[in-house]
């Protein structure tokens, strides 16, 4: 079975700051990672995926994430935030058995400060 | 594009009752799924689909029935609510088996139970 843990439930930062959102992962095979985002009252969407290949994955919105598998983190970055970054972050893993099951972890509360 | 519809936005529902949250996709994805989702917990996956006519059970699965009768509709049922329901559903779609693995998500049903 796999699972994903979101070390911190809130990130307060403020506005042009750099932030990094922590995300780590179990799982006996082989993984896709995922982070999505969801804004207030808003359904999810994706931010970015990592299948295979390199391990520095770019998404929308100026985001990458870095996949370490010795670590198992999958972690989030942004160089400077802005206030519309203010959002729920979540974490997501799919080993390659488990076809497009998607498990969660807990998500992370961006906090943006002006 | 609509995408995932869900109906209703949000429901105040008595304990005992019966209900069924709706969701419609229109971008003919095989694949659906519904998860509620709960403070701290993330996203669970209460029952997914991998094509029409057939079913599965998710992570929490107790207390819901879905059915797939066709490509485009996936409704989730609670035939006897219960306050620990009280929630939010998302429905999610998919492309299972082409490897791309990204799911898109409907805009939510809040469902309170009381």
């Amino acid at each position: 079975a796999q699972s994903v843990t979101q070390l911190d439930s809130q990130v307060p930062v403020f506005e042009e700051a750099p932030v990094e959102l922590r995300c780590n992962y179990s799982s006996s095979v082989s993984v896709y990672l995922f982070w999505y985002v969801q804004y207030p009252n808003q359904g999810l969407q994706l931010l970015l995926k990592y299948l295979s290949g390199s391990t520095l994955v770019k998404g929308i919105n100026g985001f990458e994430a870095e996949f370490n598998k010795s670590q198992t983190s999958f972690h989030l970055r942004k160089p400077s935030v802005h206030i519309s970054d203010t959002a729920e972050y979540f974490c997501a893993v799919s080993d390659l058995n488990a076809g497009n099951m998607l498990t969660f972890g807990g998500g992370t509360r961006l906090m943006v400060k002006p | 594009i609509a995408g995932i519809t869900q109906a209703p936005t949000s429901q105040i529902l008595a304990a005992g009752r019966r209900m069924t949250l709706r969701c419609t996709q229109d971008m003919r994805h095989n694949a659906m799924y519904w998860y509620r989702q709960d403070l701290g917990l993330g996203l669970r996956l209460i029952h997914y689909s991998n094509t029409a006519g057939t079913t599965g059970k998710g992570e929490v699965p107790d207390g819901y029935s879905v059915s797939r009768a066709n490509t485009d509709d996936f409704p989730l049922t609670l035939a006897s609510a219960v306050p620990s329901q009280t929630s939010v559903y998302f429905c999610a779609s998919s492309e299972f088996g082409l490897g791309t693995y990204e799911q898109y998500f409907g805009p939510g049903t809040r469902l309170t139970v009381t």
